[in-house]
């Protein structure tokens, strides 16, 4: 069974770009929630959604957004990307009260 | 008081001993809790879920809940060298609820 698949795997922007990460589940799995990981936070929750919807919402500005369309593949953007913004970023899919299964990640670095 | 907490490490132990990694959550109700290991470079991989109060042994490891102390752990027996990684404990509240990270535990098994 395929596992969770995100691309790409790493990513060079400047400052003010826009970039958009993709993260395709594990076939089944209608839970996709997507973290930002970094040496000094840890794994920090940005959005999760389920069927399209966004159920749940992390702390993060609305510089972050993500989408999930019907085959449950989903989208993050970032807009107007800062320095701080250089991180892992994490796709996870899950049959809810399952544990996540995380993808390989996208590695951004913001120059 | 953060959500979940992990005790500081890095953790050192020698090969062929037990290393016991602990973690603490502030919400209650939380109803389900996770164990992931994190290789330096790699992607969180889930390792041990628990539901229950008591143990649930999978080959080495052994996870450990107590949720009216709201405490969970995890013991690997037999350490071995290739445990050397991070250690994530995940809470989820339930249905429909993020889950919530720890900061994580690094452990060092050392030769």
């Amino acid at each position: 069974k395929a596992g969770v698949t995100q691309t790409p795997r790493y990513l060079i922007k400047t400052r003010g770009q826009q970039v958009t990460l993709s993260c395709s589940p594990i076939s089944g799995h209608r839970s996709v929630s997507w973290y930002q990981q970094t040496p000094g936070q840890g794994l920090q929750f940005l959005f999760e959604y389920f069927s399209e919807t966004q159920r749940n919402k992390g702390n993060f500005p609305g510089r972050f957004s993500g989408r999930q369309f019907s085959n449950s593949r989903s989208e993050m953007n970032v807009s107007t990307l800062e320095l701080g913004d250089s991180a892992l970023y994490l796709c996870a899919s899950s049959l809810d009260m399952d544990g996540y299964t995380f993808g390989s990640g996208t590695r951004l670095t913001v120059v | 008081q953060k959500e979940v907490e992990q005790n500081s490490g890095p953790l050192s132990v020698p090969e062929g001993a037990i290393a016991s990694l602990n973690c603490t959550y502030s919400d209650r109700g939380s109803q389900s809790f996770f164990w992931y290991r994190q290789y330096s470079g790699k992607s969180p991989e889930l390792i041990m879920s628990i539901y229950s109060n008591g143990d649930k042994e999978d080959g080495r490891f052994t996870a450990q809940l107590n949720k009216a102390s709201q405490y969970v752990s995890l013991l690997i027996r037999d350490s071995q060298p290739s445990d050397s990684a991070t250690y994530l404990c995940a809470v989820k509240r339930g249905y429909g609820q993020n889950f919530v990270f720890g900061p994580g535990t690094r452990l060092s098994v050392l030769p």
